[in-house]
């Protein structure tokens, strides 16, 4: 089946400009993450959707982050007013909702995003 | 809190070599536990999993065990190749709502 996918793959903006990222979790995932890669660096949890429950944005560095998540599927990253230190890779992944046995996170392939 | 921390890399090695990739964690309750691999410009893979103490994940020869006792979750693998070369991950989920725990990464060099 379908894995997760991210649009775009590549963005290339100018400091002050919005941007906006998009995932699209795998059919049927209720919990979709939001997660951050510098270059050669770990991953930084960013904002964690789950079912209809009120996401956990703890790990948002801003103000100028914001994430959705319409009708349980779809998911917008958002970052206003972009910096260079927001270059990085962005990376979505979903996992079903857990429960007894806890399940994988399956991971998109990443937008990486350059700003100028 | 909740974490995982994973042994400092960069690790390299010769081809054929064995590999023990430390890895411990910090969590209340049962978590799972799971190791995932990047390749060089790839995104993130499930390598193998363990939901509960005692178990041991493999996969493509790499192996783990779920140690409560020693709240670790050490990868392993007898023979290494060169196309092991990539950096891995070490993470945890728990709750109800399977939240996720990272460690930093650790990146392997395998040399032929």
């Amino acid at each position: 089946g379908a894995g997760v996918s991210q649009s775009p793959s590549n963005k290339v903006t100018e400091k002050g400009k919005d941007v906006e990222l998009r995932c699209d979790p795998i059919s049927g995932h209720t919990a979709l993450y939001w997660y951050r890669q510098s270059l050669g660096q770990g991953l930084e949890f960013l904002i964690y959707f789950q079912g209809n429950s009120a996401p956990d944005k703890s790990g948002l560095p801003s103000d100028r982050f914001s994430a959705e998540r319409t009708g349980g599927s779809v998911s917008t990253l958002t970052i206003q007013r972009t910096q260079q230190e927001d270059s990085a890779v962005y990376l979505c992944a979903s996992s079903g909702s857990g429960g007894a046995i806890r399940e994988a996170q399956y991971f998109g392939p990443g937008t990486r995003l350059t700003v100028l | 809190g909740d974490s995982v921390t994973q042994m400092e890399g960069p690790v390299t090695l010769s081809e054929e070599a064995c590999l023990t990739i430390n890895c411990t964690y910090t969590a209340t309750g049962y978590p799972s536990l799971f190791w995932y691999v990047q390749y060089p410009g790839e995104g993130l893979q499930l390598l193998l999993k363990a939901t509960k103490a005692d178990d041991k994940g493999s996969n493509k020869g790499f192996e783990a065990t779920y140690r409560k006792e020693t709240t670790s979750f050490h990868l392993e693998k007898g023979s290494v190749q060169v196309s092991d070369s990539a950096v891995y991950f070490c993470a945890l989920s728990k709750g109800n709502f399977n939240k996720f725990y990272f460690g930093s990464g650790t990146k392997l060099n395998v040399k032929p």
